[in-house]
This record gives C-alpha cells, sequence and structure tokens, in this order.
C-alpha cells in the first residue's frame, strides 16, 4: 500500500492564484516525519520542510504554508500568489521513527506537477 | 557549503553493460542514501550507508546492484549487465542523523538510459 498518496497528479493555474498541494499519509507509528521536496526542471529536489508528528502547529515561509492534521493523515502545502517560478513538481514524503531515531529512508508520494502560466 | 554532487549526470548504455555512478555527499553528513526515480514517479528508495556500513537495502536492489562507501566519504553505486528496465534517474542524498532531526539534502542526479 502507498505510504504517501498525492491525489494530484497535475494542477495549473494562472499567476498570483493560490494553490493547494494535497498530501494524505499512512503509517501505524506514533513518531514520524513528513516533508516536502521541490523538484524543478532540472531534476534536482531541494528541501522545502520538515515537520514532526508532535508538532500540529501550521507554518507559514514567505508564499508558502503548510497544514498538518493528524486527525485526517494531512499535510498540505499552499503557495500564495503563485509564480513563474514556482512550477515544479512537488513531492511529499513520510520517514518513521523508531524509539526517537529516524529510520532513514523516506517514503515518497507520486508528486504534483505545478504548473504556473503567467 | 557545497552540496551532493554526482557524476556522471547523464550516461547512455547498452543492454549488458557494466555502469558506475558516484556520489559526494555534503561534507561531515555521516549518512548517504541512494533512490531511483522513474518517470512520473516519487524517488524509490534503494540502499543508505551510516559511514561506511550499508545499513539497509530495497528489495528493489537486486543481485546486479552493488553500492559501497569504503572510507566513509563518497559512495559508488555500481549496475552489472544491465537491462532496460534500469533506465532511471539514480538520486543520491546526504544527511547528518542526529537524534530525530535528519533532512536529507539531494543531489542534481545521475540521468541512465539502456539501450
Amino acid at each position: 500500500a502507498q505510504k504517501v498518496t498525492q491525489a494530484q497528479t497535475e494542477i495549473s493555474v494562472v499567476e498570483k492564484e493560490d494553490v493547494t498541494l494535497d498530501c494524505v499519509y499512512e503509517t501505524r507509528d506514533t513518531t514520524y516525519y513528513l516533508f516536502w521536496y521541490k523538484q524543478p526542471p532540472s531534476g534536482e529536489l531541494v528541501f522545502l520542510i520538515r515537520r514532526n508528528s508532535f508538532d500540529e502547529q501550521n507554518e507559514i515561509s514567505g508564499r508558502y504554508s503548510w497544514n498538518f492534521q493528524k486527525s485526517t493523515s494531512s499535510f498540505n502545502f499552499t503557495i500564495t500568489a503563485s509564480q513563474v517560478v514556482d512550477s515544479a513538481v512537488y513531492f511529499c514524503a513520510l520517514s518513521e521513527a523508531d524509539r526517537g531515531s529516524t529510520l532513514g529512508r523516506l517514503y515518497f508520494g507520486r508528486g504534483t506537477q505545478l504548473t504556473v502560466w503567467p | 557549503d557545497t552540496g551532493v554532487s554526482q557524476d556522471p549526470r547523464h550516461k547512455i548504455t547498452k543492454r549488458g553493460q557494466n555502469v558506475t555512478f558516484r556520489c559526494d555527499p555534503i561534507s561531515e553528513h555521516n549518512r548517504l542514501y541512494w533512490y531511483r526515480q522513474t518517470l512520473g514517479q516519487g524517488p524509490e528508495f534503494l540502499t543508505y550507508f551510516q559511514n561506511e556500513a550499508q545499513l539497509e537495502k530495497s528489495r528493489l536492489l537486486s543481485d546486479r546492484f552493488s553500492a559501497e562507501r569504503p572510507k566513509g566519504s563518497f559512495s559508488t553505486l555500481e549496475i552489472q549487465r544491465t537491462e532496460q528496465g534500469d533506465s532511471a534517474m539514480y538520486l543520491c542524498a546526504s544527511s547528518l542523523a542526529q537524534g530525530p532531526w535528519e533532512t536529507q539534502y539531494f543531489g542534481p542526479g545521475t540521468r541512465l538510459l539502456v539501450l
């Protein structure tokens, strides 16, 4: 079974629109970590944010914000006032922890291709 | 501080040939990971090292694949007798694992095409 589901394969918006990328995860662990990465056309995965399972506070960084809800096992990512440079594939990932230490491997979703048109 | 580097960036080979990829992690990072990414998919874990020790291997890593990190610094991933199904992007990541606080930083990847 897929541990991380990104149901939106592709999203297209026009510049300055807000867009939300959905991520639903599945784990039996009580301690786990969630991540978002951006993969521009160049191919390199760029780290955006890490969240642990005990911290449900939403986070805002500039135009980016993240909404973590354990009750629905979701970790959604919103870009406000999107720009053409935001065009990329965005991946949500999960790392399961064993007795407080990360196990290492990341489980990735299939990604959401975001295209922002001028 | 330089990031993770991978060499080569692109590789075209014929089926049956052996290929070797290199990854240089961020200095002082003790963990090094290999992932494979096919078109339209997210990266899939292959294996990882903590210092010189290979701690975990995925079932995806068949007998034709071998990875090493001999001195706990750079790592190599070798694929023997390549098959067309091995065509993918091979991504390397490194991290400094200090308890639960670990973030993996990725290199640019090596894109492999097997003809």
